[in-house]
Parts: structure tokens; sequence; C-alpha cells
């Protein structure tokens, strides 16, 4: 039962351009949502996070949105570089008393940026 | 300024080996994880502490002990390895509240 779903296993953009990366999500209890990069050989990178009393975050470049009625989320990466090609994971915790906020991620999307 | 070091990186074991993974972390973090990585599944945890002396399961624990060796120091350990251990392992480290997780480079692990 995959809760954290990216159901585009890669994208191609080019240089310039919008990337817009999605994510969906079946687990009511998630409240926090991140979105990790991560390269080849290297461990994933954290990027940016929502919490589920706001619907945009903005950071630099990257734009996360969160539409809690559609249990979906998206990344926007403007404008799109070369160094962003990577593989993109999203990720989602529930607040549970207790607990140490584990992430349930998705399966990932390889971003691919052209020149 | 290390952040999260996993040794080894690479090892090849056979099949009932035993194997402990090693993960050290620079941050003062209170929480550390464990996960795997398998072609097309994403990051799933495997074992995780919350804070120093205490240690929960997650979603793969099946086959694997941890230990929470000090604040610091969180190993994962095979006693008998099978080949669907074959994976990427990935530790990881979180201060608290809603910071997220920093993570090592990885261990890649074989099992013939």
């Amino acid at each position: 039962d995959q809760q954290v779903k990216q159901n585009s296993p890669s994208l191609s953009v080019q240089e310039g351009r919008i990337s817009i990366l999605n994510c969906d999500y079946t687990n009511s209890m998630f409240d926090y949502f991140l979105w990790y990069k991560k390269y080849p050989a290297e461990g994933p990178t954290f990027l940016i996070s929502i919490s589920s009393i706001k619907d945009k975050n903005e950071d630099g470049r990257f734009t996360v949105f969160l539409n809690k009625s559609a249990k979906h989320l998206s990344l926007h990466i403007v404008p799109s570089q070369p160094g962003d090609s990577a593989v993109y994971f999203c990720a989602a915790s529930a607040r549970e008393a207790g607990t140490a906020s584990k992430l349930t991620f998705g399966t990932g999307t390889r971003l691919q940026v052209t020149l | 300024n290390a952040g999260v070091t996993q040794t080894p990186k690479f090892q090849v074991l056979k099949t009932g080996q035993s194997m402990t993974l090693q993960c050290a972390q620079d941050m003062n973090h209170n929480s550390m994880y464990w996960y795997r990585q398998d072609p097309g599944m994403g990051l799933r945890l495997i074992y995780y502490s919350a804070s120093e002396g205490t240690t929960d399961k997650g979603e793969v624990p099946n086959g694997y002990n941890v230990s929470r060796l000090n604040k610091r120091e969180f190993s994962l350990r095979l006693e008998s390895a099978a080949p669907s251990q074959t994976s990427v392992y990935f530790c990881a480290s979180r201060k608290g509240g809603n910071q997220p997780q920093h993570f090592g480079d990885g261990t890649r692990l074989s099992i013939l």
C-alpha cells in the first residue's frame, strides 16, 4: 500500500523553463511534507518543506504547493538549471505523540534538465 | 563539517554472513533512522531511534537489529544476510520538531 505516490518516474525539461513535479498521498493523518533531491552515489538532500496549515511555501527558485482536499502536492522549479538534474523524492510525516516524525517516501521522479 | 557519516561505503557478503553497518552524526541530533532504498521503491524505514536509549521498528524491520550506542552513533546489524537484503542503506538524523532529516551518503550492500 503506497501511501505516497509519485506517478511520473521521469521528467525532461529545457533549461530556463519550469519543472513541475507531482506527488499524491492517501493518508489523511499526514500533516508535514518534504521534498528531497538526490544525486547518484549521494544521500538525499533536503530541499523544501510545507506544513498542512499552509498551501504554499517558497524558497528561491523552489516553490511547493499543497492541496489538502485533493491530497496532492507539487514542486515547481523556476527557472530550471542543468544542476537541477537529479532524482526528487516527496516525503510525508504524521505528527504522533511519542514518535520521531517518521517519513514515508514516494518512489521518486528523475528530472533531466536539457540545454 | 561531516554531518552523517556511514561506514563502509560498499560491502559484498555471502548468504548467511553477519555484518554491522555503522552510522555517526556530529550535529547533536536527537533522532536517528535507518532506511533501505531498492529500485522503484523509494526509501523504506527499517528502524529508528527517537532519542538516546530508545529504538523502534519501522516499515521493514525483519532480518535486522539496531543499537543506539550513544547520542552520536546508531548501528544496523544483519545477523544472517540474505540476497533479499541486497540494497543501498541510508542513515539519517534529525534534531527534533519540524526539522528535516539529514542523510549520509549510503552503504551499498550486495549479498551473494
